[in-house]
């Protein structure tokens, strides 16, 4: 069935380091790939979004590019700051899939230190 | 842009009582809304597809006797806890997409923590 698999955090980063949080998908159509993040007590908030294969998509900094070969949508993001402590979800959406329900894969706790 | 308003964020319970969590689209219309569980240090789980004017789409292993979901508009769904136990607690979350704009992303709303004493 359709998955996605995350890294297992927690991560733990100084600041200003290069973040990369690894995420891979399995699925039978041509998904949608999103990266949510969730700050503590709080629900999600989409951080960036790609539709199809080569589509990269970026914001805040970060960035994620939909690699179609590897099945992958990795995280990025140059140089981390503390306020990026979250969790992280990478999710995949098939538009054929009930409506578009959200597949999430595990998340990834980041923890930035000063 | 769209928000999607929960409410209450948190409720605290006794057990054998039940529970409504309520979901709306601010500013938008949702045809269809969903309703995730995550637990502690744990990922989202699907519980249901909502769809307004019909029944909810329960996915496997979610009691939809104990989960009540009623869509009775395109900007409120409500999931309603029955007969809680403490092992309900958790965190739940909706969601929904803009119906004009069918592959948009998901909204979500911030949560409702669910403690069953």
């Amino acid at each position: 069935g359709d998955s996605v698999t995350q890294m297992e955090g927690p991560v733990t980063l100084s600041e200003e380091a290069f973040l990369t949080i690894n995420c891979t998908y399995t699925a039978t159509g041509y998904p949608s790939l999103f990266w949510y993040v969730q700050y503590p007590g709080e629900g999600l908030q989409l951080l960036l979004k790609a539709t199809k294969a080569d589509d990269k998509g970026s914001n805040k900094g970060f960035e994620a590019t939909y690699r179609k070969e590897t099945t992958s949508f990795h995280l990025e993001k140059g140089s981390v700051q503390v306020s990026d402590s979250a969790v992280y979800f990478c999710a995949l959406r098939l538009l054929n899939n009930q409506g578009g329900k959200l597949i999430f894969g595990q998340g990834t706790e980041l923890s930035v230190k000063p | 842009g769209a928000v999607v308003s929960q409410h209450p964020s948190r409720v605290i319970c006794k057990s054998g009582t039940s529970v409504k969590i309520e979901c709306r689209s601010l500013d938008f219309q949702a045809t269809t809304m969903f309703w995730y569980r995550q637990f502690p240090k744990k990922s989202l789980m699907l519980m249901a597809t909502s769809n307004e004017g019909s029944k909810a789409t329960y996915e496997q292993g979610v009691e939809k006797d104990k989960f009540l979901i009623n869509h009775a508009s395109l900007t409120l769904s409500t999931l309603t806890v029955t007969s809680a136990h403490p092992e309900d607690s958790s965190f739940y979350i909706c969601s929904a997409r803009d119906k004009l704009l069918y592959n948009s992303p998901l909204h979500f709303g911030n949560g409702t923590r669910l403690t069953v004493t």
